[in-house]
């Protein structure tokens, strides 16, 4: 199993730009999040999926769109990036399980994306 | 909503020396809890979790926490530290959207 993936690693984009960050799992698992990290402010969640074509916002959605179109892709898109979404993404994934289960994460090693 | 403190920015310690995090939480009710560790670099690792039962958790490479209910406290320990222990870590607790909300992190230096 590789777990979860994403790509690319690093990105740097002009303001305005817009991109996609990929993420895959190979763990069938239902449910996926995209969280960012600022220095000092350890994560916050921007989006998450609970399953195919369902997703919803998380704590620091604005800026950002997500799709779920399939269990195993959940792409996190910028559309005008701006400097304040500089950031690393984290993508991570669980199991749908018992409610005492279903929060152990799997994350990915994450993007590193830079808006000058 | 729920929330994560860190009590610690950073911690520098030397080889040998005993360690202890320390992370309280605000919600009352049943709670999930966990220990990550990111090494420089790298994604987030799990060192460890509580969902019910022993409240001394033992997880990877010789840490530990414990659930203290009446303190809303789940301190990270570990009796020697080695220079490989070098790292940040986050206490986080689990969400009711199935995420995890996480403290902001303790950067943990370990002098050799």
């Amino acid at each position: 199993n590789a777990g979860v993936t994403q790509t690319p690693k690093f990105r740097i984009l002009k303001i305005g730009q817009s991109m996609t960050l990929q993420c895959t799992q190979d763990m069938n698992h239902n449910y996926m999040y995209w969280y960012r990290q600022d220095p000092g402010m350890g994560l916050k969640l921007i989006y998450y999926s609970v399953g195919a074509g369902i997703t919803d916002k998380g704590e620091v959605p604005n800026g950002y769109n997500v799709s779920r179109s399939t269990t195993e892709d959940f792409p996190l898109r910028l559309e005008l990036a701006a400097p304040s979404q500089t950031s690393v993404y984290f993508c991570a994934s669980s199991a749908r399980g018992q409610r005492a289960s279903y929060n152990e994460q799997f994350f990915g090693p994450g993007t590193r994306l830079t808006v000058l | 909503a729920q929330s994560v403190s860190q009590h610690n920015h950073h911690v520098i310690l030397s080889e040998a020396a005993s360690l202890e995090l320390g992370c309280n939480y605000s919600y009352g009710g049943t709670v999930n809890l966990f220990w990550y560790v990111q090494y420089p670099g790298q994604h987030l690792q799990l060192l460890l979790k509580y969902f019910s039962g022993d409240p001394l958790v033992k997880g990877i490479k010789g840490f530990e926490a414990e659930f203290i209910k009446s303190k809303f406290s789940f301190n990270l320990r570990k009796p020697s530290v080695q220079w490989s222990d070098t790292a940040e870590y986050f206490c986080a607790v689990g969400g009711s959207q199935g995420n995890l909300i996480f403290g902001k992190g303790t950067k943990l230096s370990v002098k050799p």
